[in-house]
């Protein structure tokens, strides 16, 4: 099945440092979507992408959707505990039938 | 606030039993989406809808049906559960066009004993 190339599978860091993440593809997009997931619960979106080159900021998070359309990347600034989870890439089709695939997630540790 | 609802956080049923798993989302949206969410695979399509009674496989639709009788609600259907269809299950919905977005339901733990 379809599914974007999402990098790192894991990562394991200290409070207060830097995380970058990226996803990649082979067919574009026009719309990238990052989301994180907490244990037992869904998705949370958390930045949607619309246009090649945007760079989009939700408090410490920020993402950008490639000039290419076929990548796009998520950092968060100054990681705290709760910044544990899952984090998804998607990306959206355009036109009709908006058939949305996920990146294969990156797992976020954060020791205190 | 933008909604999707799953019917039932947890599920236990036994093998053979035919299973329905409901989905309902409050944006009028008209597309939806099943997936499920196993260790190490993320997340697979199973199917996806993008009109009233109008479906779409998706990457792992075996041992699956769906039904969207209306706009909102969206309902997968496991025909005969099998062991191996133990799984968390999401339900998504979003926009058609440009500019969309895709919201979560918080999830469906379906085992099947």
């Amino acid at each position: 099945g379809q599914q974007l190339n999402q990098s790192p599978q894991s990562m394991f860091i200290q409070e207060g440092e830097d995380v970058s993440m990226n996803c990649t593809s082979s067919s574009i997009f026009n719309t990238w979507l990052w989301y994180k997931q907490d244990p037992g619960e869904g998705p949370v979106l958390l930045i949607a992408l619309y246009k090649a080159g945007e760079l989009t900021s939700n408090g410490r998070l920020t993402a950008q959707f490639g000039i290419t359309r076929k990548d796009s990347f998520l950092n968060i600034s100054a990681s705290i505990p709760s910044d544990v989870g899952i984090y998804f890439c998607a990306g959206l089709y355009g036109g009709a039938t908006n058939k949305l695939i996920f990146g294969t997630g990156t797992l976020l540790a954060v020791q205190p | 606030d933008v909604k999707v609802t799953q019917s039932s956080r947890y599920l236990v049923k036994r093998t053979g039993e035919k299973v329905f798993l409901e989905c309902v989302q409050d944006m009028d949206h008209e597309n939806m989406f099943w997936y499920r969410q196993d260790p190490g695979l993320g997340l697979r399509l199973i199917y996806f809808s993008y009109d009233v009674k109008m479906k779409e496989k998706g990457d792992i639709p075996e041992g699956y049906s769906v039904s969207r009788e209306k706009k909102e609600r969206f309902s997968l259907i496991l025909e005969s559960a099998s062991t191996n269809q133990t799984s968390m299950y999401l339900c998504a919905s979003s926009q058609s066009g440009t500019g969309g977005s895709a919201f979560f339901g918080q999830g469906t733990r379906l085992t099947v004993v």
